[in-house]
């Protein structure tokens, strides 16, 4: 299994800062034939399903503020909110989907 | 806009088998050859990936669960289907349905998701 390890477990961030969360790959999620990786983020608020936030490591999904900024390459991603707001307290994960089974990381909480 | 909603009974017994079912609305579970999950998350933890199955009924398990689940699809009724058989207290879980995003991709990021049904195992 590919397995992604999601650092850290949790983090307080004053509203307007920055949060970066970190999600390592135990293996290449690259998809040679478009050259994108396979990593998905989403945000769970409490009580709710996952909302999709970013694909292909850093394409943005339908609707998403642009304060959320996905990156990275290789084995190595990152999620950052630019300017956190408070409607942004939610645990976040990523995703792969380069190979089956699909596994997600085991999440961050992201607090005030 | 396509949304699912999953179904079935909230507690089982240890041994039996967990049936439910995600219904889908607003759009065709058989139209562009779309793939279907079911993904669980026990309480207070993580997401586990079940397994899929397309639009034609092929199928795909994580092989964690591989010799318990099965998965099908009723194009007739719109939804598809999970049984998760001899289940145990570690079975308990909020079960989610969530369509694969890109039409005819076995693997691809899950948008939407439904709301989420709550599995208690317990006699």
């Amino acid at each position: 299994d590919t397995v992604m390890t999601q650092t850290p477990d949790s983090l307080a961030v004053s509203l307007g800062e920055r949060a970066t969360i970190n999600c390592k790959s135990s293996q290449t999620v690259l998809y040679t034939s478009n050259n994108k990786n396979c990593v998905a983020w989403y945000q769970q608020k409490a009580g709710q399903p996952p909302k999709l936030l970013i694909y292909w490591a850093s394409t943005r999904g339908s609707g998403v503020p642009d304060r959320f900024r996905g990156s990275g390459s290789g084995t190595d991603f990152s999620l950052t909110i630019s300017s956190l707001q408070a409607e942004d307290v939610a645990v976040y994960y990523c995703q792969q989907y380069y190979t089956t089974p699909l596994t997600f990381g085991g999440g961050t909480k992201v607090e005030i | 806009q396509v949304q699912l909603q999953e179904s079935g009974p909230g507690l089982v017994k240890p041994s039996q088998t967990l049936s439910l079912t995600c219904t889908v609305s607003g759009g065709s579970i058989s139209s562009d050859n779309f793939y279907w999950s079911w993904i669980r998350q026990p309480a207070g933890k993580g997401l586990e990936w079940i397994g899929r199955v397309s639009s034609t009924g092929n199928s795909n398990y994580n092989p964690s669960l591989e010799s318990r689940v099965s998965m099908s699809i009723d194009t007739s009724k719109n939804h598809f289907s999970l049984k998760l058989m001899s289940v145990t207290a570690a079975d308990s879980a909020v079960y989610y349905c969530a369509r694969h995003d890109v039409p005819g991709a076995s693997q691809s990021w899950f948008d939407p998701w439904g709301q989420g049904t709550l599995v208690t195992v317990s006699s």
